[in-house]
């Protein structure tokens, strides 16, 4: 199985300002996603985080509030931009395909962001 | 919007069989039935799939019935760590051809002593 790690685990931000969370795989992996878990609801699909190429947004979400980068095959970085509390939430990567992992996405353990 | 519909809670004595019910009716030809659990404060964890024949595996076992509508996921001796919310979803094969997943709100299952 694949393994995966994100920073920071949380943090606490004031409105009007950015944070970076990374997600990092322990192997090559096709396809990364990052998801958005608001407090007492279930998980939504913010992006699919391309390697080489823009990411692709879900309905909702737009590049300018939610640039993702991934420049390999084993890092992708959601950046939360200009803050509100709106987006306090938990937020996760996952992976799919590649050696370690078919036909089973695997989670990281998510960041857990607060905005003040 | 996601594509399954589950019960919002259901309880379950410790050592008993759970038995988690999903209705899919409008599930496609080409989709998979996955399941995955979510421990508080935990990423979710993958636990089955399963296209048409039934599935098991170390975790649990998966029911898919005849007309493919709808599904159980049956965990044969549930134990207080398997107190989660369980998420059935539906999705086109994995691997490289990887389908996102959609979350419903799942089913939230207490196993008590």
């Amino acid at each position: 199985s694949a393994v995966i790690s994100q920073k920071p685990s949380r943090d606490i931000c004031q409105r009007g300002t950015s944070l970076t969370i990374q997600c990092q795989v322990d192997s090559q992996v096709t396809m990364m996603f990052w998801y958005r878990q608001q407090p007492g609801q279930s998980l939504t699909l913010i992006a699919t985080a391309n390697q080489g190429s823009e990411a692709t947004y879900e309905s909702g979400f737009v590049i300018d509030k939610f640039p993702i980068s991934r420049p390999n095959l084993t890092f992708s970085t959601l950046t939360v931009s200009n803050m509100s509390p709106e987006d306090s939430s938990i937020y996760l990567c996952s992976v799919e395909g590649g050696l370690a992992s078919y036909n089973e996405q695997f989670f990281g353990p998510g960041t857990r962001l607060t905005v003040l | 919007d996601a594509k399954t519909t589950q019960p919002p809670s259901m309880d379950c004595a410790e050592g008993r069989a759970a038995n988690l019910p999903c209705n899919h009716s409008t599930i496609s030809g080409n989709e998979y039935v996955y399941w995955y659990r979510q421990i508080h404060s935990q990423g979710p964890q993958y636990i089955i799939h399963g296209l048409k024949n039934n599935e098991t595996n170390e975790m649990a076992s998966l029911i898919i019935t005849e007309d493919r509508k709808s599904s159980t996921l049956i965990l044969p001796h549930a134990t207080l760590r398997d107190t989660a919310v369980y998420y059935c979803i539906v999705r086109p094969g994995g691997g490289n051809q990887g389908g996102k997943l959609i979350f419903g709100q799942g089913t939230e299952l207490s196993v008590k002593p």
